[in-house]
């Protein structure tokens, strides 16, 4: 079955700092690979996805993830994090074979310090 | 605008009672989902629905139903079954149910038991 991990429950950075955010998936085949983010009591937004071709995905808000089959990651990153960007960021792995559903990772919170 | 709806935004329920949450979604979306997210703990499909008239049981569908009369419209109705219904539920749409159509989500309906 598929599974998804973001082993960060909580992550602290400094304001204009860069940022990483670690998913770890698995499946035996190339997977749909989503990051949404989650503002304080509100729904979800797509960050970015990948399905395939270039390895490198571009989103929204100046976030980029990477697709690297060898280690079963899709993390996230931004070159400098703003402090508007406190929220929870979650990932998501899609599979033909799994009736189309998305699993969801637990989430990773991201803490802005000033 | 275009978007999802949920209301209400927060609603407590009392032991062995009935309640039910809207979605409403002005996207012209086929596909609508319904999910379950408690603190740590990623989101949980409870039931999804391609088509009018027509809707599948989630991971964790006991306790819960469902119905899809109108393509914009999508409640759901936790039940007294529900043995433990705290919880935030997040309704979604997309244009249909391939992994390659993004999912949008709405603000959310915090439900409490008392």
């Amino acid at each position: 079955a598929q599974s998804v991990t973001q082993p960060d429950i909580h992550i602290t950075v400094s304001e204009g700092a860069s940022l990483e955010l670690r998913c770890n998936y698995s499946y035996g085949a190339t997977p749909y690979l989503f990051w949404y983010v989650q503002s304080p009591g509100q729904g979800l937004q797509l960050l970015l996805k990948y399905f395939s071709g270039d390895t490198l995905v571009q989103g929204i808000k100046g976030f980029e993830a990477e697709f690297k089959r060898s280690q079963s990651s899709f993390n996230l990153r931004k070159p400098s994090v703003h402090w508007s960007d406190a929220a929870e960021y979650f990932c998501a792995v899609g599979a033909t074979d799994s009736n189309y559903q998305l699993i969801w990772g637990a989430g990773t919170k991201l803490i802005i310090k000033p | 605008d275009g978007g999802i709806t949920q209301s209400p935004k927060y609603l407590f329920r009392k032991e062995g009672q009935n309640v039910t949450l809207s979605c409403e979604q002005n996207l012209n979306h086929d596909a609508m989902y319904w999910y379950r997210q408690d603190p740590g703990q990623g989101l949980r499909l409870i039931y999804y629905s391609q088509i009018v008239n027509d809707f599948q049981k989630g991971d964790i569908a006991e306790g819960y139903s469902v119905s899809r009369e109108k393509k914009e419209s999508f409640p759901l109705t936790v039940t007294s079954a529900q043995k433990n219904p705290t919880a935030f539920y997040l309704c979604a749409s997309s244009s249909d149910r391939l992994l390659t159509d993004t999912q949008y989500f709405g603000p959310g309906t915090r439900l409490t038991v008392l």
